[in-house]
C-alpha cells in the first residue's frame, strides 16, 4: 500500500519569515496530494490540493509543488503569522473520490513572535 | 451551511465495551470516510461508505464496522474494545468522484 513520509516533525519558524514541509510517497498511482492543518482540540482542515497532472499550485500567502518523478510533494507559507501555529498533514490518495487518504506523520509549525 | 458533524465529542468505556459513534456529511455530500488519529500521529483510514455499501477499508480488524443511511449519515461501531482503540475517530465527507474530502471535529474516545 502507499506510505507517505513527512518532514520536519518539527518546525520553528520567526513570524514573517518562510516555512517549507517536505513529504515523499511510495505509490506511483497516487494522483492526488491534500494539504490539512490541525489545531488543537478540533478536526484536519483542508487548506491546499493539488493533481498530478499539475506541478505547483499557489492559493495567497500558501503554495505547494508536486514531483511526481521523484514523488515528493512540499507545502510553502510565506510571510507566516502566529494563526498559522499548527500541526500540518500531507496526505496522498488515487484520486476519484473513491480512495482513502494516507497521510503522513505530521508537522508542528511553530511561529514565534 | 452545516459543516461535518459528530457525535459524542467524548466518550469513555472499559475494555471489552462496545461503542458507536456518529456522523452527519456536509450537506450536499453523499460518500462518508472514518479515520482513527492516535495521539501524535496522522488519521489512518478505516473505511469508507457510498450508497449504504462499504467501498474501501483500511487495514482495521473486523471489529470494526459501519453503517451508512438513507439520508447519507454514518455510523462507527467498534466491538470488544481494547486499550489500543483509545483516540480521536474523525469522519469525512465527499462528493463521490470528487477528491476534496472536509472533516468533522471528532470524536475523542477512552478505553480503560
Amino acid at each position: 500500500g502507499e506510505n507517505v513520509e513527512q518532514h520536519p516533525s518539527t518546525l520553528s519558524v520567526q513570524e514573517g519569515d518562510s516555512a517549507v514541509i517536505k513529504c515523499t510517497y511510495s505509490d506511483s498511482a497516487s494522483n492526488y496530494f491534500p494539504w490539512y492543518k490541525q489545531e488543537l482540540g478540533k478536526g484536519p482542515q483542508l487548506i491546499i490540493d493539488i493533481r498530478s497532472n499539475v506541478g505547483e499550485k499557489k492559493d495567497q500567502r500558501i503554495a505547494v509543488t508536486l514531483n511526481k518523478t521523484a514523488k515528493h510533494f512540499s507545502l510553502h507559507i510565506t510571510e507566516t503569522q502566529p494563526e498559522d501555529s499548527a500541526v500540518y498533514f500531507c496526505a496522498a490518495s488515487k484520486g476519484g473520490g473513491a480512495d482513502g487518504l494516507t497521510f503522513g506523520k505530521g508537522t508542528h509549525l511553530i511561529i514565534q513572535p | 451551511d452545516a459543516g461535518v458533524t459528530q457525535s459524542p465529542t467524548h466518550l469513555i468505556k472499559t475494555r471489552g465495551q462496545q461503542v458507536t459513534l456518529r456522523c452527519s456529511p456536509k450537506s450536499g455530500h453523499d460518500t462518508v470516510s472514518w479515520y482513527q488519529q492516535a495521539l501524535g500521529q496522522g488519521p489512518q483510514f478505516i473505511f469508507q461508505y457510498y450508497e449504504e455499501e462499504e467501498r474501501q477499508r483500511g487495514n482495521f480488524p473486523d471489529r470494526f464496522s459501519g453503517h451508512q443511511f438513507p439520508n447519507y449519515s454514518s455510523e462507527l461501531n467498534v466491538n470488544a474494545l481494547l486499550l489500543g482503540d483509545s483516540a480521536l475517530y474523525l469522519c469525512a465527507s465527499s462528493l463521490r468522484f470528487i477528491n476534496e474530502q472536509f472533516f468533522g471535529p471528532g470524536t475523542r474516545l477512552t478505553v480503560l
